[in-house]
């Protein structure tokens, strides 16, 4: 696609519900990106593929945080059981490969827990 | 661990003055992005500099980087409203790693 698709793009559900988050990265890109931005805050990393490699789960807040990159393209990041502080606005990124590493975000999805 | 600080976190100037916006990180790197973020949107790339020395400019932006300082800069010039935005700096620990991003700069222009 012409740039990094986010699905849903508003979410609310209630606590302890689980939810899964989509992106489709822009085609071609080895490297995707998961991040979260509560409001009024910075970017905190979450989750990072890069082609075949083991992805960088560093970020990930809690072992309730789960993501997947199924054929190295479309990537799914799973909340178990979701808490209020899990609101926030999860972002996705996405990068040609290791040596091209501009980043494009897609839009978001805006996550609420009620 | 690789922690990227940007300096003023808020901004609030007049239409026409200049200003420069200040990203320190704390490891080497040579890879560094200035990204804008307007109110419930997405982040937009605005620059890429990857050698020691880069500048790029944009309009009223220019951006470059120092890697022996470890620092980056944002310079706005003649500023006007259209620039209020939130201004990221992202720092590439190492190729192929992943982003770090400093906490964003608030800038307001008024008129």
């Amino acid at each position: 696609g012409a740039g990094v698709s986010q699905s849903p793009s508003n979410k609310v559900t209630e606590k302890g519900k689980d939810v899964e988050l989509r992106c489709d990265p822009i085609s071609g890109h080895t490297a995707l990106y998961w991040y979260r931005q509560s409001l009024g805050q910075g970017l905190e990393f979450l989750i990072y593929f890069q082609g075949n490699s083991a992805p960088d789960k560093s970020g990930l807040p809690s072992d309730r945080f789960s993501a997947e990159r199924t054929g190295g393209s479309v990537s799914t990041l799973t909340i178990q059981r979701t808490q209020q502080e899990d609101s926030a606005v999860y972002l996705c990124a996405s990068s040609l490969d290791r040596l091209n590493t501009e980043a494009f975000f897609g839009q978001g999805t805006r996550l609420t827990v009620v | 661990e690789l922690k990227v600080e940007q300096n003023p976190l808020f901004l609030s100037m007049q239409e026409g003055k200049n200003y420069t916006i200040y990203c320190n990180y704390s490891t080497t790197s040579d890879r560094l992005y200035w990204y804008r973020q307007d109110p419930g949107k997405s982040l937009e790339s605005l620059f890429v500099l990857l050698s020691n020395g880069a500048v790029k400019q944009e309009g009223r932006l220019m951006a470059s980087l120092d890697t022996k300082a470890r620092l980056s800069t944002l310079h706005i010039t003649a500023a006007v409203h259209d620039l209020s935005a939130t201004y990221f700096c992202a720092v590439e620990e190492t190729s192929g790693s992943r982003l770090t991003f400093g906490e964003g700069t608030q800038l307001t222009v008024n008129p």
